[in-house]
């Protein structure tokens, strides 16, 4: 089945302690993204990949970092989590490098820093 | 500058009725493509249709069908004979080819409760 898997799907930490949120797509896609969603905001991109090892900042970078070592897997790393970083988080896929591919979702890692 | 403005942050109705989601974009892009998801509460984002600038054609999909018009900027989605199903955040999403990060520029979504 083609998908998006995030792992965890919930996380509670605590300020400070480095986590890293996995992403990895089976549909053999070039970009991939992750996006975060706070209410009233929508969802906002936080790092973009445009194929392996190559990754650039979306809108609302600061506090994570990310890799892309291989095509499948993208993961979101917070190195001192802040309160301010509790959201939802989405990691997403698409095709190509267009404007018109769908992205594919992942189910979403919910995330709570204490 | 690019934007997606969802006026409704929530609305609610009785089963049955029909309900239009307002979705009004901004963008200086000639080429660019509207999207529709919704997030059940459950979390995840469903698509839902994909529109691109040089189709204007109105689309419907069973009870939901999709207006969408140039000439003010706006791609509303209404659902026809509502169900208890429906309640869920619906988002309406922009992307433009000017935008070189590919990225979705969102809406702050529409809370549709929809009540037995």
């Amino acid at each position: 089945e083609a998908q998006v898997t995030q792992n965890p799907r919930y996380l509670i930490t605590v300020t400070g302690k480095k986590l890293t949120v996995t992403c990895s797509q089976n549909m053999n896609h070039e970009y991939m993204s992750w996006y975060r969603q706070d209410p009233g905001l929508g969802l906002r991109q936080i790092y973009y990949s445009m194929n392996v090892e190559v990754t650039d900042k979306g809108d609302v970078p600061e506090g994570y970092k990310v890799s892309r070592k291989e095509k499948r897997n993208f993961p979101l790393i917070l190195e001192s989590p802040s309160p301010n970083q509790t959201s939802l988080y989405f990691c997403a896929s698409s095709p190509g490098h267009s404007s018109y591919n769908e992205q594919f979702f992942g189910p979403g890692t919910r995330l709570t820093v204490l | 500058a690019q934007k997606v403005t969802q006026a409704q942050t929530e609305i609610s109705v009785v089963e049955k009725e029909d309900v239009t989601l307002d979705c009004v974009y901004e963008t200086r892009d000639t080429t660019y493509y509207l999207f529709w998801y919704k997030q059940p509460p459950s979390g995840e984002l469903v698509f839902l249709i994909r529109r691109n600038s040089f189709d204007e054609q109105n689309e419907i999909s069973g009870r939901y069908s999709w207006n969408f018009q140039k000439s003010t900027s706006s791609f509303n989605f209404t659902i026809t004979a509502s169900q208890v199903v429906d309640s869920a955040v619906y988002f309406c999403a922009l992307s433009t080819t000017m935008d070189s990060n590919y990225q979705l520029i969102w809406g702050a979504g529409t809370k549709l409760i929809i009540k037995p």
